[in-house]
Formats: C-alpha cells, structure tokens, sequence
C-alpha cells in the first residue's frame, strides 16, 4: 500500500508569507496527487487534483505542483482565513485504494 | 449544486451494526462518471478511506482491504430509487468511533464534493 508523508507536521507562519507544504509518497504512481483544506468541524475541502490543477473556485494564492513520489502545496501570500489543516490524497488503481496523508497544521502567528 | 446529506445514528452498541445513509442531490447516483465513497476520520487514524461503488454499465464496488480495519464487515450498497447511497459495518468496536463521510469522486481521483460528517461514537 502506498503510504503518504507530510511535511512539516504543523506550521506557523506570518500573514502575507509564502509557505510550501510537502507530501512525499512510498512509491511512485502515475495517478496525480490531490490536496484538501479541512476547517475545524468541516469536511475536507477539495484545493488541488492532478498535482497542480486548481479546483473551480479555490484562490490563485494556492498552487501545487510535483509528480511521481514528491507533491508541494503552496500558498504564495497567506491569510487569515488559511488556518487549517491540509490532506494530501492518492489514489492506487491496483488494487483500488485511496491513501491520505497524515495533515499539516498550519497556525497563523 | 450538488449536496450530499447524511442521516443516521450516532451512537451504536459494541457487536452491533453501523448504518449510515447519504442522501445526493444535484447529481446522480448512476452517473457513470463519478463514484461514491465512505471516508471516515480519528485521531488515531486520521483520513481514512473505506469504500466505494460506482456505475459503469453495471455496478461495481471497492473496499479497503489494505489496513484490515474494515475488512469483511462493510457494505457500501446504491439505492436508484432513493438516489442515496448507504454504508453498513457490522460488529464495530469502540475503534471505529469516528466521523463519517460520504464524499463524490469524479474522474480525476478526487471527493470534490462531502457530506456534512457524522460523529458516529461505539459505547454500551
């Protein structure tokens, strides 16, 4: 089973600051990587699918980018309304399994 | 607009069954672009995912059989009539207590859409 890794376990960071999150997978996969935000006492919210590709709605602020085993997530000004947790996600289609990573706790300072 | 509503209870005995439903509007659950997906969330486990099922001139269905966690014990099962899809695991224990998500997957491998969660906690 493909396991997912992230990087830093939480974060703290300034308004107005660039921050790269990482996800780093056991194995290489041709299936891209997607990224969600999770709010307290919210489901997960989809940012990012195919590594690098922006879901309808979600600000330009997040990118992402990667492919094969190594995935970023970056939010290229922060703010206020970005504190939360973020989920790597991959899929494996042999067999069919879905894998999330651990989360990264991003805190405001 | 597409909404996913859950219903079912949150509290349930040890050895008993956990039966949650997931009502979908805005799509349907024979769209053969899409599945439907069980996800569950602690904070032992953290993001868990446990199932699927999807419509591709016939019905087919996935199961996490990777972790163990729910090998055996779950049924993910559509309903056409009622456009819901609905989860059954049988003889839970105290460690699935968890929240409990529907959430649509479409065709790049990813839940664009959840349900609101249901804490579902296992105690006698």
């Amino acid at each position: 089973a493909i396991q997912l890794t992230q990087s830093p376990s939480s974060l703290s960071a300034s308004i107005g600051e660039r921050v790269t999150l990482t996800c780093r997978a056991s194995q290489g996969s041709s299936r891209a990587l997607a990224w969600y935000q999770q709010k307290p006492g919210k489901p997960p919210k989809l940012l990012i699918y195919d590594a690098s590709t922006l879901e309808t709605g979600v600000p330009s602020r997040f990118s992402g980018s990667g492919s094969g085993t190594d995935f970023t997530l970056t939010i290229s000004s922060l703010q206020p309304e970005d504190l939360a947790t973020y989920y790597c996600q991959q899929f494996n289609s042999n067999p069919h399994e879905f894998t999330f990573g651990q989360g990264t706790r991003l805190e405001i300072k | 607009q597409i909404q996913l509503q859950q219903s079912g209870p949150g509290l349930v005995k040890p050895s008993q069954t956990l039966s949650l439903t997931c009502d979908i509007s805005g799509d349907n659950v024979s769209n053969n672009i899409v599945a439907w997906n069980w996800i569950r969330q602690s904070p032992s486990r953290g993001l868990e995912w446990l199932g699927r099922t999807y419509y591709r001139s016939k019905w087919s269905k996935w199961f996490n059989d990777i972790s163990g966690s729910v090998k055996g014990r779950i049924t993910i099962t559509p309903d056409t009539s009622k456009n819901q899809v609905s989860l059954q695991l049988n003889s839970v224990t105290p460690e699935d207590t968890a929240i409990y998500y529907c959430a649509r997957e479409w065709a790049v491998a990813a839940f664009d859409n959840w349900g609101q969660g249901t804490l579902v906690t296992v105690s006698s």
